[in-house]
């Protein structure tokens, strides 16, 4: 069975500074996708960066990008200045099958609140 | 982008009562939709996969004589909360893919559109 895991409830950050979210996953299929989402206080769940287990190469989204160690099955969000607006809830998660298996569910970790200073 | 709604966005409710929450894709045919529920600073736990035409599958602990999904049509799926009590106060969020092959960036993409979420009380 797969199984996502953030094992940071919640960080800090100072603004302007990068700041990292861990994600470790297991699952035992060799075609898989890891997703992060953005959840700020009024709920709604914003998209911020997908991976694809079969990508060569990390992917990244503006101030966004993935560290994938498949080997290590991890997909940890770096986020680079850090801004006010960041301030939110993030969840890592995985969906088994390729890219594109659109029907196929998204499992989520426990997430990580963050927290950007001022 | 792809846009869909979920109406109402707030829900209170007598104990006892049944309330439905609508989830509607907005600009595209969403041939299978997902109903997650949140409790406060929780992650989102999906409780069943909604398929045009067909029966939803549940997953297992979800009760789906309390929880009845009924996807009608290719832009809207009905999740009905059945004699609420308040354990059943939480945060439900749908999702939906889109049919189809979905055109990716370099970075791939999220095929999965989210609704903003219905926030129900039962008091």
């Amino acid at each position: 069975a797969q199984k996502i895991t953030q094992t940071q409830p919640g960080m800090f950050v100072q603004e302007k500074e990068a700041v990292t979210l861990d994600c470790t996953y297991d699952t035992s299929d060799q075609s898989y996708g890891l997703f992060w989402y953005k959840q700020p206080s009024s709920g709604e769940m914003i998209f911020l960066i997908y991976q694809g287990s079969y990508d060569e190469q990390n992917a990244t989204e503006g101030r966004y990008s993935l560290n994938f160690q498949k080997a290590r099955k991890s997909a940890n969000l770096v986020i680079s200045a850090s801004q006010l607006g960041d301030s939110a809830m993030y969840f890592c998660a995985m969906r088994e099958g390729g890219r594109y298996n659109q029907g196929g569910k998204l499992i989520f970790g426990q997430g990580t609140e963050l927290s950007v200073k001022p | 982008g792809a846009v869909v709604s979920q109406h109402p966005s707030r829900v209170i409710c007598k104990s006892g009562t049944s309330v439905k929450i609508e989830c509607r894709s907005l600009d595209f045919q969403a041939t299978t939709m997902f109903w997650y529920r949140q409790f406060p600073k929780q992650s989102l736990m999906l409780m069943a996969t909604s398929n045009e035409g067909s029966k939803a599958t549940y997953e297992q602990g979800v009760e789906k004589d309390k929880f009845l999904i009924n996807h009608a049509s290719l832009t809207l799926s009905t999740l009905t909360v059945t004699s609420a009590h308040p354990e059943d106060s939480s945060f439900y969020i749908c999702s939906a893919s889109r049919q189809g092959a979905v055109r990716l960036g370099p970075s791939g993409g999220s095929t999965q559109y989210f609704g903003p979420g219905t926030r129900l009380t039962v008091l």
